[in-house]
């Protein structure tokens, strides 16, 4: 299996423009989650999907963010606009039921 | 809520070194706990686990046990390596939080020739 595959692996963007960033889960797997990584304030859980359906988005920081699981085998975080202080690391993350989380390589967004 | 509080870094060790990174938790009802492991430019990988009290989980030499009385699950290597070097978050999943992992800010490793 090719594992959890994000895209892009890198964004640089200025202050205002919209930001997708994208997740391929494993196949089969039945959760979907949402991390940001930063220096400050660590790995911090945005959302989690169960069967394509959100299960719990009370980390999502405020109605900029949204995230999206239209199928099993598709996800989209979208920031709208986007701002400096959203500049991380995002993390998508499947797992099958309650077993082992797979991470992807991870999104690096900048926001200048 | 739950949360999980690490030791900050970064540690430095020279090769063959022992390693322990602390990690406490505070949870109610009974989590699961982990290690995961992330290398330079990489996401997180599930190093080892436990899932109840007085269970001990290893792998590739690093071991953990789920200490309940002192809400604990130190990382521990007898003898680590360069190829150590990374980054490690301790974990859990709460028995009333869902499936999601908390995780602590995590600990930088450094292990020098």
């Amino acid at each position: 299996d090719a594992g959890v595959i994000q895209s892009p692996r890198h964004e640089v963007t200025e202050m205002g423009q919209e930001v997708t960033l994208r997740c391929k889960p494993i196949s089969g797997h039945d959760y979907l989650f949402w991390y940001r990584q930063t220096m400050m304030r660590g790995l911090e859980l945005l959302i989690y999907f169960n069967n394509n359906v959100p299960i719990d988005d009370s980390g999502m920081p405020e109605d900029r963010f949204s995230a999206k699981m239209p199928n099993a085998s598709f996800s989209t975080l979208k920031i709208q606009p986007s701002e400096p202080r959203d500049s991380a690391v995002y993390f998508c993350a499947s797992s099958w039921d309650v077993g082992e989380l797979f991470f992807g390589e991870g999104s690096r967004l900048t926001v200048l | 809520g739950d949360s999980v509080t690490q030791m900050e870094g970064p540690v430095t060790l020279s090769e063959e070194a022992f390693l322990t990174i602390n990690c406490t938790y505070t949870a109610t009802g009974y989590p699961s706990l982990f290690w995961y492991v992330q290398y330079p430019g990489e996401g997180l990988q599930l190093l080892l686990k436990a899932t109840k009290a007085d269970d001990k989980g290893s792998n590739k030499g690093f071991e953990a046990t789920y200490r309940k009385e002192t809400t604990s699950f130190h990382l521990e290597k007898g003898s680590v390596q360069v190829s150590d070097s990374a980054v490690y978050f301790c974990a859990l999943r709460g028995s009333n939080s869902g499936y999601a992992l908390n995780f602590g800010k995590g600990t930088s490793l450094l292990v020098t020739p």
